[in-house]
C-alpha cells in the first residue's frame, strides 16, 4: 500500500507571512497533484507534477516534486485570506488507475 | 459545460437503512471513481469504474457497499443496513481517461449521516 504523509496538519499563519507544506512518501510516484478544498466542497485540482525534480510556479504559489519522484513540497509566497483551505496531495502509482491522497493540510491565513 | 454533478448533498439515514448516492460524471468522462473523507482527514480511494465495469474496488467494504456505473444513467453507490461508522462525506471524481496524469474533477460531495 502506497502511503502519503503531509505535515503540518495544520498551519496558521498572518496576513503576508510565507509558508510551506510538505508530502512524503516511501513509494515512488509516476506523478503526483495538488488540490486545494474549501468547507462543503470537492477538491480542485491546483497542478501536476511528473518529472523527477520539476518545479511549477503558479502565481504566488510553488510546487516542487522530489528527484526520487517521492515527495513534493507547496511553498506560498505572501499569503493572503482567500488561501485559507485544505491541501490535499494525491500520488499516482506505478499501476497508474487510482490516486492516493495524503491526509491533507489544514491552512489558516488570518487578515 | 456542467461539472460532476452529486446528489443528494445530504442525506440522513438511520441505522439498518439503505443509503444510494448518485453522481453524474462531466459530460464525454467515461471514468468514475468513489471516494470517502471523515471530517479533517485526506481522502480514502473506494472504487474505480468505467462504463458498465468495475475496475478497481480494492477500496471498498466487502459487504454492505456496492457500486455500479450503467450504460445509461448516472453512478450508484450503494451502502446496505447503514451503521453509524458509515457517517461520511463520499465524493465522486470523474476523468475522461484511466492516465493518472490527467486531473480529476471532483463533484461537491454527499454528507452522510447515520442516526
Amino acid at each position: 500500500t502506497q502511503l502519503l504523509e503531509q505535515s503540518p496538519q495544520f498551519l496558521s499563519i498572518q496576513e503576508g507571512e510565507n509558508l510551506t507544506v510538505y508530502c512524503n512518501s516511501s513509494s515512488v510516484f509516476s506523478s503526483l497533484q495538488w488540490y486545494r478544498q474549501e468547507p462543503g466542497e470537492g477538491p480542485v485540482l491546483l497542478v501536476t507534477v511528473v518529472t523527477g525534480g520539476e518545479v511549477k510556479k503558479l502565481k504566488r504559489l510553488t510546487f516542487q516534486f522530489g528527484d526520487a519522484r517521492k515527495d513534493s513540497s507547496l511553498h506560498i509566497t505572501a499569503a493572503q485570506p482567500g488561501d485559507t483551505g485544505l491541501y490535499l496531495c494525491a500520488g499516482a502509482g506505478a499501476a497508474g488507475n487510482k490516486l492516493t491522497f495524503g491526509g491533507g493540510t489544514r491552512v489558516l491565513v488570518k487578515p | 459545460n456542467a461539472g460532476v454533478m452529486q446528489n443528494p448533498r445530504h442525506l440522513v439515514r438511520r441505522r439498518g437503512q439503505e443509503a444510494r448516492l448518485r453522481c453524474s460524471p462531466m459530460k464525454g468522462h467515461s471514468h468514475v471513481y468513489w471516494y470517502r473523507q471523515l471530517p479533517e482527514e485526506g481522502l480514502k480511494f473506494m472504487v474505480y469504474l468505467q462504463k458498465e465495469n468495475i475496475i478497481d474496488e480494492s477500496g471498498m467494504p466487502k459487504e454492505r457497499f456496492s457500486a455500479e456505473f450503467p450504460k445509461e444513467g448516472p453512478s450508484i453507490l450503494r451502502i446496505q443496513q447503514v451503521v453509524r461508522g458509515d457517517s461520511a462525506a463520499y465524493f465522486c471524481a470523474s476523468s475522461p481517461r484511466s492516465d493518472m496524469n490527467s486531473p480529476l474533477h471532483f463533484g461537491n460531495g454527499t454528507r452522510l449521516t447515520v442516526t
